[in-house]
């Protein structure tokens, strides 16, 4: 089956605007989880959201924010861009979202603030 | 939250088998022990997990002490395919998120 999708793969943004990052699960998973990857912080957790509501958060400013779709997809939106927000940004999904359950992580979406 | 603790980096020669050691010394009673690896340009994929007992997959074998303070990920022939970051992660059962840590980079020669 197909794996987990990002849209787009490469986003270049100046900072002050906002940006919407998209992202489809694998089919039948209800649970999205999101991560910022940067080479100065490593992977960092931003939010977990499962059947439409969030579940977990990260320690992120209120500037980041997610939500899900009753089909599983989820958006991260980030508002007045820092350039520091630069990052590969990556999600997963995992049917449940549990400790056992394994998380599927898509190739990401490459932002860049100027 | 339980914190891992792994070495920056390791060199393995083809071929030959990898013992990547991973310390977790405030783990608790619920806390799943997980590894995955990143490779170049790609997101993380998982490789293994386990609880308690040692396990096996056709990836690697996991091997967790009996007080759970640490555990070793074994990838029994490296090749070239498995340089990668390796991350452990603590993983408690009621919780849904994943911390990373800075992981292990592996580098395999030829």
């Amino acid at each position: 089956k197909a794996g987990v999708t990002q849209t787009p793969r490469y986003l270049i943004k100046t900072r002050g605007q906002q940006v919407t990052l998209s992202c489809s699960p694998i089919s039948g998973h209800r649970s999205v989880s999101w991560y910022q990857q940067t080479p100065g912080q490593g992977l960092q957790f931003l939010f977990e959201y499962f059947s439409e509501t969030q579940r977990n958060k990260g320690n992120f400013p209120g500037r980041f924010s997610g939500r899900q779709f009753s089909n599983s997809r989820s958006e991260m939106n980030v508002s007045t861009l820092e350039l520091g927000d630069s990052a590969l940004y990556l999600c997963a999904s995992s049917f449940s979202g549990r400790a056992t359950d394994t998380q599927y992580f898509g190739p990401g979406t490459r932002l860049t603030v100027l | 939250d339980a914190k891992t603790t792994q070495p920056n980096s390791m060199e393995s020669n083809e071929e030959e088998p990898v013992h990547l050691p991973c310390n977790h010394s405030t783990i608790s009673g619920t806390d799943y022990i997980h590894w995955y690896r990143q490779l170049p340009s790609q997101g993380p994929e998982y490789v293994i997990h386990g609880l308690t007992s040692n396990v096996n997959n056709r990836m690697a074998s996991l091997a967790i002490a009996e007080d759970r303070k640490s555990s070793t990920l074994i990838l029994h022939r490296a090749t070239l395919r498995d340089a990668a970051v390796y991350y452990c992660i603590l993983r408690r059962y009621n919780n849904n998120d994943m911390r990373f840590g800075a992981g292990t980079r592996l580098t395999v020669k030829p």
